[in-house]
C-alpha cells in the first residue's frame, strides 16, 4: 500500500503569492499516476492534475504539477482569491488508491 | 453535461444496512470503471470501492471488505453500493466518481450523499 504524505498541513499566503505544495509517497508511484484535486468548503473535489504534470480540461495555467518517483509538487504561480481551498494528492497506480491528508491554502 | 447524482443516504443504526445509488448521464457509462469515495466531515478522502466497466472485477478498501458490495447496471446507467453491518466509523459523505481509467484518475465527482450511523 502506497502512503502519501502532504506538507505543509496549512499554507498561509496572500493573493498574488506563489504556493508550493508537496506530496511524498512511501514508495515509487509507477508511470507518474499521481493526481491533484481541489476542494472548497461544501463542494465536491475537483480534478486538477493527472499524470503528475498534465492539467485537466479547463484548469487555469497558473496551476502546474511536477515530480516523479516519490516526490511530487503542485505549484500555483499567483494565487487568485478563488484558489484558497484544500488540495489533495492521490496515487492511482496501485490499488488501494490512496489520498494524501490534504494541504489547506488559507488567506494570510 | 456529464453528471453523477447520488441518492440513498440517510440515518441508520449500527449494524444496519443502506443502499446508495448513483445515476450517470452525459457520457457512455459502460466505457468507464466507476468508484465510491467517502469523506468524514472535516476530514480527508478515502477510496472505498471500485468496479470495472462490465462489473466483472471489483475492489474494496480493507475497512469495508466483506461488508460493502459495489455493483452496476449499465442498462440503467447506474452504480450502487450496498452497505451492510454499518459502523459509526462509516459515517461520511459518499461520492460517486468516474474512473480511474488510465491515464485519468477520478475525473468526475457527484455532489455526495450523507450516511450517518448512529443509535
Amino acid at each position: 500500500e502506497i502512503v502519501l504524505t502532504q506538507s505543509p498541513g496549512t499554507l498561509s499566503l496572500s493573493p498574488g503569492e506563489r504556493a508550493t505544495l508537496s506530496c511524498r509517497a512511501s514508495q515509487s508511484v509507477g508511470s507518474t499516476y499521481l493526481a491533484w484535486y481541489q476542494q472548497k468548503p461544501g463542494q465536491s473535489p475537483r480534478f486538477l492534475i493527472y499524470g503528475a504534470s498534465s492539467r485537466a480540461p479547463g484548469v487555469p495555467d497558473r496551476f502546474s504539477g511536477s515530480g516523479s518517483g516519490t516526490e511530487f509538487t503542485l505549484t500555483i504561480s499567483r494565487l487568485d482569491p478563488e484558489d484558497f481551498a484544500v488540495y489533495y494528492c492521490q496515487q492511482y497506480d496501485t490499488s488501494p488508491w490512496q489520498f494524501g491528508q490534504g494541504t489547506k491554502v488559507e488567506i494570510k | 453535461e456529464v453528471q453523477l447524482v447520488e441518492s440513498g443516504g440517510g440515518v441508520v443504526r449500527p449494524g444496519g444496512s443502506l443502499r446508495l445509488s448513483c445515476a450517470a448521464s452525459g457520457f457512455r457509462f459502460d466505457d468507464y470503471d466507476m468508484s465510491w469515495i467517502r469523506q468524514v466531515p472535516g476530514k480527508g478522502l478515502e477510496w472505498v470501492s471500485n468496479v470495472n466497466w462490465n462489473g466483472d472485477t471489483t475492489r474494496y478498501a480493507e475497512s469495508v471488505k466483506g461488508r460493502f458490495t459495489i455493483s452496476r447496471d449499465n442498462a440503467k446507467n447506474s452504480l450502487y453500493l450496498q452497505m451492510n453491518s454499518l459502523r459509526a466509523e462509516d459515517t461520511a459523505v459518499y461520492y460517486c466518481t468516474r474512473g480511474p481509467i488510465l491515464p485519468f484518475p477520478f475525473d468526475i465527482w457527484g455532489q455526495g450523499t450523507t450516511v450517518t450511523v448512529s443509535s
